[in-house]
């Protein structure tokens, strides 16, 4: 069974500073996901990552895969308060011939100014 | 590209009434529709698959009885829950997979999400 875990599950950061968030699987995963979830909304993907060594980046936020190590990273470069919201990461593995997703927790990031 | 749509998009109704709501991708044919159920503060949680012209497939503590799921095209799927009580308050969001054929199979494109509350 596929199991996703997030850290933090909270986390504060001001204005300017860099921080990552990790998302480690348990099982193997040949895609990982990336989404951000505003209160109230529902998911806006960010990444999507297919392959070991696989790193994407969009703005202030950059994703990388190391499949190896069954670890996906969100790194966020010098925050500004728009990036509040909840991050959610998600594996699935397309041997299953679904392609189910499996969500961690999910990561309530707040940047205050 | 890849829109879906969900409605209504909130929902309140009385305990034991039935609710319907509505998936639909909107420019792609879904092979493949997702159900997810996620409650105030907590992840998103797959309740079913459904496969168009199939029947569902329930995770495991989901009620089928209950939560009753029709795929009757590539663009549509319900989900209705019948005899509905304050428990099953809740944010469904939907999402859909396009054809295995195509480039972007492995993405899912999810819906706004409907908002129920049971009174």
């Amino acid at each position: 069974e596929l199991k996703v875990e997030q850290n933090p599950l909270f986390l504060s950061m001001q204005e300017g500073k860099n921080y990552t968030i990790y998302c480690n699987y348990s099982t193997t995963s040949d895609r990982l996901y990336w989404y951000r979830q505003d209160p109230g909304k529902s998911l806006e993907s960010l990444f999507v990552l297919l392959s070991n060594g696989a790193v994407k980046q969009e703005g202030r936020l950059m994703a990388s895969l190391d499949t190896k190590a069954r670890l996906s990273t969100l790194h966020i470069t010098a925050a500004v308060h728009d990036l509040s919201a909840t991050y959610f990461c998600a594996a699935s593995y397309s041997g299953a011939g679904s392609y189910q997703l499996t969500f961690g927790k999910g990561t309530k990031l707040s940047v205050i100014p | 590209g890849a829109v879906v749509s969900q409605h209504p998009s909130w929902v309140i109704c009385k305990s034991g009434t039935s609710v319907k709501i509505e998936c639909r991708s909107l420019d792609f044919q879904a092979t493949t529709m997702f159900w997810y159920r996620q409650f105030p503060k907590q992840s998103l949680m797959l309740m079913a698959t459904s496969n168009e012209g199939s029947k569902a497939t329930y995770e495991q503590g989901v009620e089928k009885d209950k939560f009753l799921i029709n795929h009757a095209s590539l663009t549509l799927s319900t989900l209705t829950v019948t005899s509905a009580h304050p428990e099953d308050s809740s944010f469904y969001i939907c999402s859909a997979r396009g054809n295995p054929h195509r480039r972007a199979a492995y993405e899912q494109y999810f819906g706004p999400g409907t908002r129920l509350t049971v009174t």
